[in-house]
C-alpha cells in the first residue's frame, strides 16, 4: 500500500524559501501524477501545484510566480518550494497522489504544518 | 471560470442519512470530481470519483454507505446510516487541463 510522508521545517522566516519534500513508499513516482495541496489552519483546501514525470506541470495561477515543483525519480520523492513567504503561507501542506490518468486526488499523505513567523 | 459551490453545512440524526450538494460552474456540468472527507484534527481522506452520469468508484476501505448521484450540474454526496464518526468536513474536487479546483467544503454534524 502506498505511503506519503512530507517532511521539512515547521518554521520559516518571513521573505525566506519553503521547502518541503514527500518521500512515497510502496509505489513508483514514475507511475502517477503528483500534487500539493495546502490548507491554512481553520480554514480551505487550496491546490498549489502537479507534476507528472514526462515533465506535465501545472500551477494555481495565484501562486504560480512563487512555486516550484519537482520529481527525484532516484529517491521516490515528490519537492515543493515556495519563495518570498509570508505569514499568508502559514497552512498545513499535504502531498497528495492524482492517478495514473490525469484526475483528482486518490490519495493524502498526512500533512506538515509550516509557520511563516520571524 | 471552473468554480464549485458548496453549502457550508449540513447535518442529520444518528442513523438517519444526510445529503451533501456540489455545484459545477455553468458550462462545466459533465465534469467529473472527487469527494473527500476531513474529520477534526486530521488530514484529508479520498472518498469516491463521481462522474457526471452518477457512476462512481469509492476509494479503498470506504463503506457502501458512501455513495454519490448527479443531476445536471450537481453533484452529490449521500452517507447512510450516519454514525458519530462521520462528523467531518466533506470536500469537492475537479479538474481540468492545468487546473484543480476544490469546493470550500460543507461541515456535516451528527445530531
Amino acid at each position: 500500500q502506498v505511503q506519503l510522508q512530507e517532511s521539512g521545517p515547521g518554521l520559516v522566516k518571513p521573505s525566506e524559501t519553503l521547502s518541503l519534500t514527500c518521500t512515497v513508499s510502496g509505489d513508483s513516482i514514475s507511475s502517477y501524477y503528483w500534487t500539493w495541496i495546502r490548507q491554512p489552519p481553520g480554514k480551505g483546501l487550496e491546490w498549489i501545484a502537479y507534476i507528472h514525470y514526462s515533465g506535465s506541470t501545472g500551477y494555481n495561477p495565484s501562486l504560480k510566480s512563487r512555486v516550484t515543483i519537482s520529481l527525484d525519480m532516484s529517491t521516490n520523492q515528490l519537492s515543493l518550494k515556495v519563495n518570498s513567504v509570508t505569514a499568508a503561507d502559514t497552512a498545513f501542506y499535504y502531498c497528495a497522489r492524482m492517478g495514473k490518468i490525469y484526475g483528482g486526488v486518490d490519495y493524502w499523505g498526512q500533512g506538515t504544518l509550516v509557520t511563516v513567523s520571524s | 471560470q471552473l468554480v464549485l459551490t458548496q453549502s457550508p453545512s449540513a447535518s442529520a440524526s444518528l442513523g438517519a442519512s444526510v445529503k451533501v450538494t456540489c455545484t459545477l460552474s455553468s458550462g462545466h456540468s459533465s465534469f467529473a470530481i472527487a469527494w473527500h472527507q476531513q474529520q477534526p484534527e486530521k488530514g484529508p481522506r479520498y472518498l469516491m470519483k463521481l462522474n457526471g452520469d452518477g457512476s462512481h468508484v469509492r476509494g479503498d476501505g470506504i463503506p457502501d454507505r458512501f455513495s454519490g448521484s448527479s443531476s445536471g450540474a450537481e453533484r452529490y454526496l449521500t452517507i447512510s446510516s450516519l454514525q458519530s464518526e462521520d462528523e467531518a468536513d466533506y470536500y469537492c474536487q475537479t479538474w481540468t487541463t492545468g487546473i484543480q479546483v476544490f469546493g470550500g467544503g460543507t461541515k456535516v454534524t451528527v445530531l
